[in-house]
Parts: C-alpha cells; sequence; structure tokens
C-alpha cells in the first residue's frame, strides 16, 4: 500500500501570503491518480485539484497543484480568509486502493 | 447539479450491523464515467476509504475493512448502500458518501456525511 506523507503538519500563515503544501508518496503514483482536497470544520471535503494539476470545476486559479513520481506539491499563490482549513493529498493505485495523507493544517498567524 | 445525501442510523450498538443509504439526486447514477465510494472520518482524525462501487455491481473493498463491508447499488433508486457487520467503537465517525471521476480515481461530489456512533 502506498503511504503518503504531508508537510508541515500545520503552516500558520497570514491572508495575503503564499502557502506551499506539501505531499510525498512512499512510492511513485501516476500524476493521473493525484488529488487534493480542502476541509474546513464541519463540512465534507472538497475536490480542489485532480491529476495533479487540474482545478475542479469552480477553483480558484489561487489553487495549483504540481509534482510527479513522488513528490507533490499544492501552492495558494495568496491566501484569503477563506482558505483556512485542513488540506489533504490522495492517491489512486493499484489493487485499487485509495489512500489520503493525514493533512495539512493552515491556520492564521 | 447533483448532490448526494447519506441516511440512516445514528446510532447502532457493538457487534451489530451498520447500515446507511446514498441518496443521488439531480442525475442518474448510471450516467457518466463515474462509480460510487463511502468513505469515514473519526472525529479529529484523517480521512479512510471503505470500498466503491460501479454501477454494473461491482465492487472493491479497503483491505482493512474486506471481512466486514458489503456495497450495494439500486439504480432505479438511483442510490447505493453500505453495511458494515461486527461493529466496534472504532467504527464511530463520520460517513460520507462520493461520486468519482473513473478516470482520476478523485472524490469530485461528497455528501454532508453524517455520524455514526456505536455504542450500547
Amino acid at each position: 500500500e502506498i503511504v503518503l506523507t504531508q508537510s508541515p503538519g500545520t503552516l500558520s500563515l497570514s491572508p495575503g501570503e503564499r502557502a506551499t503544501l506539501s505531499c510525498r508518496a512512499s512510492q511513485s503514483v501516476s500524476s493521473s491518480y493525484l488529488a487534493w482536497y480542502q476541509q474546513k470544520p464541519g463540512q465534507a471535503p472538497r475536490l480542489l485539484i485532480y491529476g495533479a494539476s487540474s482545478r475542479a470545476t469552480g477553483i480558484p486559479d489561487r489553487f495549483s497543484g504540481s509534482g510527479s513520481g513522488t513528490d507533490f506539491t499544492l501552492t495558494i499563490s495568496r491566501l484569503e480568509p477563506e482558505d483556512f482549513a485542513v488540506y489533504y493529498c490522495q492517491q489512486y493505485g493499484t489493487s485499487p486502493s485509495f489512500t489520503f495523507g493525514p493533512g495539512t493544517k493552515v491556520d492564521i498567524k | 447539479q447533483v448532490q448526494l445525501q447519506e441516511s440512516g442510523p445514528g446510532l447502532v450498538k457493538p457487534s451489530q450491523t451498520l447500515s446507511l443509504t446514498c441518496t443521488v439526486s439531480g442525475g442518474s447514477i448510471s450516467a457518466g464515467s463515474y462509480y460510487w465510494s463511502w468513505i469515514r472520518q473519526p472525529a479529529g482524525k484523517g480521512l479512510e476509504w471503505i470500498g466503491r462501487i460501479y454501477t454494473s455491481g461491482t465492487t472493491n473493498y479497503n483491505p482493512s475493512l474486506k471481512s466486514r463491508v458489503t456495497i450495494s447499488v439500486d439504480t432505479s433508486k438511483n442510490q447505493f448502500s453500505l453495511k458494515l457487520n461486527s461493529v466496534t467503537a472504532a467504527d464511530t465517525a463520520v460517513y460520507y458518501c462520493a461520486r468519482v471521476i473513473w478516470v482520476h480515481g478523485a472524490f469530485e461530489i461528497w455528501g454532508q456525511g453524517t455520524m455514526v456512533t456505536v455504542s450500547s
């Protein structure tokens, strides 16, 4: 099973700043099968990025995804107040299997 | 637009069976290149995939839960369901249903989630 590790665990930033979130896989992941989600308290996760770099419908262009192999990145170019949340990466692999990373919390500094 | 809604008991006794249904509205469960999945999240913790089903009825389950899980689909009702038997307190969680993009394995649309507590 592929294990996803996210860093940092918590990212403390101010509105307007740039956020860079990392997701590392224990084995190579096809870029087609790497996604990112945002979750706010009491809400279901929301798909932000699929296929490592494609934005889901309605997602602002300040969110971008990149990476390949075992290292993937979610970047939020300028944090808006509504962006403070927990972010998860997720991969889809053979078996089949779906695994999520432990999450990165982006909170207000 | 397509929406998903989970329903079922919020309290289940230990050793009994947890049963949830996800109702799909705003579109046919059989339309498009999608399949359907269940995910759970214990309070304050991360997300765990439970299993998936195609509208053909083909299923795949998380190996850690496989012996206890059954997912089924009723296309006539635009619903799919989850059964988890022999539950313990460790199964207490928010349970989500989701639509999955076939090509990318990404959970595109989620239900709001339903809290299930396992307790006597």
